[in-house]
C-alpha cells in the first residue's frame, strides 16, 4: 500500500514569491494535515483537512492558506514568502481526523528554500 | 494547557548499550492519546506507537518498549541494545483536545556509535 507521496521534493523560491505544495494521502484516508518543521522551532501544526473543510488552524498568518480537493488531496499554499518560512513542510493522513487520536501517518516532506 | 517536554536534547551512545527516551506530558483531558514517531535523516517521520489514556500496560516491539505511567505523565521509550540504524530524532506527541493536530515535544535527538 502506497504511503503519503509529497511534491515537489525541494522547492527553491525568493522573497516575495507563492509556494505550492501537494500532497496526497494513504489510500482511504478522509483527513489531511500540514505541519512545518523550521530549524530550532520543532514541529508546528499548520492545518488539517477533513472531506473536503478546514477543521483546524494553527498559529500562523493568513498567507498560509490550502484546500482539499475530492479525491482527498491536498494543497498548501504559502505566499508572499518570507525568510524564515524556510523548513521543511510535512503533510499527514489519517483514517477520520474527527475520531481523536487517530493516527497520523507522514509523507517524506518537501523542502522550502527562501532566498 | 496541552503540553509535551523531552528534556534531553541529544543522547549519544554505544551500540548494543540500552537507552531510554523520556517524555512528560501536560493535559486536562481525561481521554487522550499519546505517540512516538522516528525521523531518520531523510526527513520523514515513522509512527512507532499509539498509546491511549486508558491503557496503562507496557509495550513491547522487538527492541522497543514503552512506559506508560500516568501518575508522573510519563510516556518513556526504551531501545534495547541500540544499533547505528536508531541514530534518528525521535518525536513525542500528544493529540489535542480539539482533535486533529499533534503536540510534539521538541524532539531527542540519538546517535548511536559503533
Amino acid at each position: 500500500e502506497a504511503g503519503v507521496t509529497q511534491s515537489p521534493t525541494h522547492l527553491i523560491k525568493t522573497r516575495g514569491q507563492q509556494a505550492t505544495l501537494r500532497c496526497s494521502p494513504i489510500s482511504g484516508h478522509t483527513s489531511v494535515y500540514w505541519y512545518q518543521q523550521a530549524l530550532g522551532l520543532g514541529l508546528q501544526f499548520l492545518l488539517w483537512y477533513d472531506e473536503g473543510e478546514e477543521r483546524n488552524r494553527g498559529n500562523f498568518p493568513p498567507r498560509f492558506s490550502g484546500r482539499q480537493f475530492p479525491n482527498y488531496s491536498s494543497e498548501l499554499n504559502v505566499n508572499a514568502l518570507e525568510l524564515e518560512d524556510s523548513a521543511l513542510y510535512l503533510c499527514a493522513s489519517s483514517l477520520k481526523g474527527w475520531l481523536n487520536g487517530e493516527t497520523q501517518y507522514f509523507g517524506p516532506g518537501t523542502r522550502l528554500l527562501v532566498l | 494547557a496541552q503540553k509535551v517536554t523531552q528534556a534531553q536534547t541529544e543522547i549519544s551512545v554505544v551500540e548494543k548499550e540500552d537507552v531510554t527516551l523520556d517524555c512528560v506530558y501536560e493535559t486536562r483531558d481525561t481521554t487522550y492519546y499519546l505517540f512516538w514517531y522516528k525521523q531518520p535523516p531523510s526527513g520523514e517521520l515513522v509512527f512507532l506507537i499509539r498509546r491511549n489514556s486508558f491503557d496503562e500496560q507496557n509495550e513491547i516491539s522487538g527492541r522497543y518498549s514503552w512506559n506508560f505511567q500516568k501518575s508522573t505523565s510519563s510516556f518513556n521509550f526504551t531501545i534495547t541494545a541500540s544499533q547505528v540504524v536508531d541514530s534518528a530524532v525521535y518525536f513525542c506527541a500528544l493529540s489535542d483536545t480539539l482533535g486533529g493536530k499533534l503536540i510534539f515535544g521538541q524532539g531527542t535527538e540519538l546517535s548511536v556509535k559503533p
